[in-house]
């Protein structure tokens, strides 16, 4: 059963346009949500955080919108830039434990 | 963030053996964790391990298939033991300096490919 799903595998942006990576999730209990950007080769690195009591944290030209009612959660990325190609992986979890993630989507930014 | 090193880094084994991989950690962390990213698959956690005591493995997955030990605060190995082609997979211990396991901080990463 996978609580954390997301449903575009890739995405394709030209420079200086918004990547919008979506993600969604099944667990009601899940108050902590993370993204994080992994380059071939290398780990994950965490990149934005939400807390379930908020619906919007920006750092920079990353913003992470939350909408509990409908379990939804993305990332914006504004403006896209070709460093920013990478897999990005939605997670979440439940009071402090593990952390659950999704299966990931390849975004590439066209210059 | 901290600082996070994997050994090694990818290796090519025969099917039946085992294999060690270390991590080491820049700092002293309570929680370290270890994952695997099967190909084309997201990260799944295998186990917590923590100082002093067992690990904590998740459903699907053994003691005596991963073993693991974490001797001090900075450093862990995880042995992916008897080894089947379907072991092929990316392994990646990660820590949470935030001691309540929300914010995590991956290593690099160690690509294991068994023929």
């Amino acid at each position: 059963d996978q609580q954390v799903k997301q449903n575009s595998p890739s995405l394709s942006v030209q420079e200086g346009r918004i990547s919008i990576l979506n993600c969604d999730y099944t667990n009601s209990m899940f108050d902590y949500f993370l993204w994080y950007k992994k380059y071939p080769a290398e780990g994950p690195t965490f990149l934005i955080s939400i807390s379930s009591i908020k619906d919007k944290n920006e750092d920079g030209r990353f913003t992470v919108f939350l909408n509990k009612s409908a379990k939804h959660l993305s990332l914006h990325i504004v403006p896209s830039q070709p460093g920013d190609s990478a897999v990005y992986f939605c997670a979440a979890s439940e009071y402090g434990n593990k952390l659950v993630f999704g299966a990931g989507t390849i975004l590439r930014v066209k210059s | 963030s901290a600082v996070i090193s994997q050994k090694p880094s990818r290796d090519i084994c025969q099917r039946g053996t085992s294999l060690t991989i270390q991590c080491q950690v820049d700092s002293q962390v309570t929680m370290m964790f270890w994952y695997r990213q099967q190909p084309g698959q997201s990260l799944t956690l295998i186990a917590t391990a923590n100082q002093g005591s067992e690990a904590t493995y998740e459903s699907g997955f053994v003691i005596d298939k991963f073993p693991i030990s974490r001797p001090n605060l900075t450093f862990s190995t995880l042995t992916v033991s008897n080894m089947s082609p379907e072991d092929s997979s990316i392994y990646l211990c990660s820590v949470d300096r935030t001691g309540i396991g929300n914010e995590q901080f991956f290593g690099p990463g160690t690509r294991l490919t068994v023929l």
